[in-house]
């Protein structure tokens, strides 16, 4: 069956950098985009953004230039979200979502339990 | 891009009916069928319900219905039952190749 498992989670210092890691097991890896989304605590879903994991080429929603990087490695079967100068305000769960296309289509449908990320000093 | 439009919070008893919208713009909901719809109950993984505005995936309960007119989508709960108190979020493709969420709706079963 489909699985998505995320890394644990994450209590960082502000500046940090943190790498969270989804692996995938159950499908054709390189034949589904991962979607990455951010949940912040007692707020709502936020889209970050997709990644073809067979071209490669990520997209990023306008609040997650920069700093927030997609990446994988199809030899492991896993998607990693890079978050480079950690602020406060990045606290967060974050969760890794398979599309249900090779591109970012707009639906997914099997979701990572979530990796929650702290930012304190 | 601004956030889909839901109400905060709807509630039902058991048995009844609601309804939760889903309010967009041409730009989104209203100019693709890719509406979508999820339920996270707290401290868990979003699940899918329905997806392309009313499709429901193998294994979602025919109690979860979709439909969409104009710029808004609406997802019904029909026989509410206790376990769907959760909270509920559609998400549309847009104009701009990209995703947006709903800002999520807190379904109480008095």
């Amino acid at each position: 069956q489909v699985q998505l498992v995320q890394s644990g989670s994450e209590l960082k210092k502000p500046g940090a950098s943190v790498k969270i890691s989804c692996k995938a097991s159950g499908y054709s890896f390189t034949n589904y985009a991962m979607t990455w989304v951010r949940q912040a605590p007692g707020q709502g879903l936020e889209w970050m953004g997709w990644v073809n994991t067979n071209a490669g080429n990520p997209t990023y929603a306008p609040d997650f230039t920069g700093r927030f990087v997609f990446s994988f490695d199809t030899s492991v079967r896993t998607a990693y979200l890079h978050i480079n100068s950690l602020q406060a305000e990045d606290g967060a769960v974050y969760y890794c979502a398979r599309d249900i296309a090779r591109y970012g289509s707009g639906t997914v449908d099997y979701w990572g339990q979530g990796t929650l990320v702290t930012v304190a000093s | 891009q601004s956030a889909l439009t839901q109400p905060a919070s709807v509630s039902g008893s058991p048995g009844q009916s609601i309804t939760i919208s889903c309010t967009g713009t041409s730009s989104d909901v209203g100019r693709y069928n890719y509406v979508s719809w999820y339920q996270q109950h707290p401290g868990k993984a979003p699940k899918l319900l329905i997806y392309d505005v009313s499709n429901r995936p193998s294994g979602v309960s025919n109690r979860f219905s979709g439909s969409k007119s104009g710029n808004t989508a609406s997802l019904t709960i029909s026989g509410l039952q206790a376990e769907d108190e959760a909270d509920y979020y559609c998400s549309s493709y847009t104009s701009s190749n990209t995703l947006v969420f709903g800002t999520g709706t807190k379904v109480t079963v008095l």
